[in-house]
C-alpha cells in the first residue's frame, strides 16, 4: 500500500534563517506531487506541483522553492524565511493522468519567529 | 477557471441533529467534485467524490453528497452527527487543465462544530 510521509512534524524558526521541508512517497511510482500552505482561516493554498523529476510548477510567486530530486522525494525549501510563511504545510501526491483523489501527509506545523 | 465556494466558515449543531454544508463551484467543463475532513494537526482524507453517474454519492463516516449541475452545488449532509465529527470540511473540484493534469481548487473550508 501506498503511504506518504512528511517530516518534521513541527518547527519553529526564527525569521531570516533557511528552511528544508522533506516530503517522501512509497508503494507508487511517478506519482504527481504536491506542496499546500494553510494558514489560518484561508484554506489551502496550492504553492508547488510536479509531475516528474526536475518538473516543478510554482502557484504563487513568493520566496519558497520546491525541487524533486527522486522520483518519489518532494522538498520545500526558503533561503530566508519571513514572518508571513507560518503556516501548515501539506504535501500530497495523487496518479497521474487521471481525475482521481489527492493523498495528504501528516503536514508540518512551522512558526516563524 | 475553476472556482469553489464554501458559504459558511462554521456551522455549529448538536449532537445527532442532522447537518449540511453547502459548496458551490464554477467551471467551464466538466468537473469532478470532492470533499475532504481534516482533524486537528492532521493531513486530509477523502470522504466521497463524484466523478460521474449517480449524482447522489455517499462516503464514509455516513456523509454523502448530491451533485447539481443547474444549481453548481455539491453540498455535503448527513442526517445525525456525532461529536468526533468535528473538523474542518474542505470542497474541491477539478477539471482537465494543460498537459493533461487535474489540479483541484479548494474551498475555503468549514468548520463543523458538534455540540454535546
Amino acid at each position: 500500500s501506498q503511504t506518504i510521509h512528511q517530516w518534521p512534524a513541527t518547527l519553529v524558526q526564527p525569521v531570516g534563517s533557511p528552511l528544508s521541508l522533506e516530503c517522501t512517497v512509497e508503494g507508487t511510482s511517478n506519482p504527481n506531487l504536491y506542496w499546500y500552505r494553510q494558514a489560518a482561516g484561508r484554506g489551502l493554498q496550492l504553492l508547488f506541483y510536479s509531475v516528474g523529476i526536475g518538473q516543478i510548477s510554482s502557484e504563487v510567486p513568493q520566496n519558497l522553492s520546491a525541487s524533486r530530486p527522486q522520483d518519489r522525494q518532494f522538498i520545500l525549501s526558503s533561503k530566508k524565511l519571513l514572518l508571513s510563511d507560518s503556516g501548515f504545510y501539506l504535501c500530497a501526491w495523487s496518479v497521474p493522468g487521471t481525475v482521481t483523489r489527492q493523498y495528504f501527509g501528516p503536514g508540518t506545523r512551522l512558526t516563524v519567529t | 477557471a475553476q472556482s469553489v465556494t464554501q458559504l459558511d466558515s462554521q456551522v455549529p449543531v448538536f449532537e445527532e441533529a442532522p447537518v449540511e454544508l453547502r459548496c458551490n463551484y464554477s467551471s467551464s467543463v466538466s468537473v469532478y467534485l470532492f470533499w475532504y475532513v481534516q482533524y486537528p494537526n492532521q493531513g486530509l482524507q477523502l470522504l466521497l467524490k463524484y466523478l460521474s453517474g449517480s449524482t447522489l454519492v455517499k462516503g464514509i463516516n455516513g456523509f454523502e453528497a448530491e451533485f447539481n449541475k443547474s444549481q453548481t452545488s455539491f453540498h455535503l449532509r448527513k442526517p445525525s452527527v456525532h461529536i468526533s465529527d468535528t473538523a474542518e470540511y474542505f470542497c474541491a473540484v477539478s477539471d482537465r487543465g494543460s498537459g493533461g493534469s487535474y489540479i483541484p481548487t479548494f474551498g475555503r473550508g468549514t468548520s463543523l462544530i458538534v455540540h454535546p
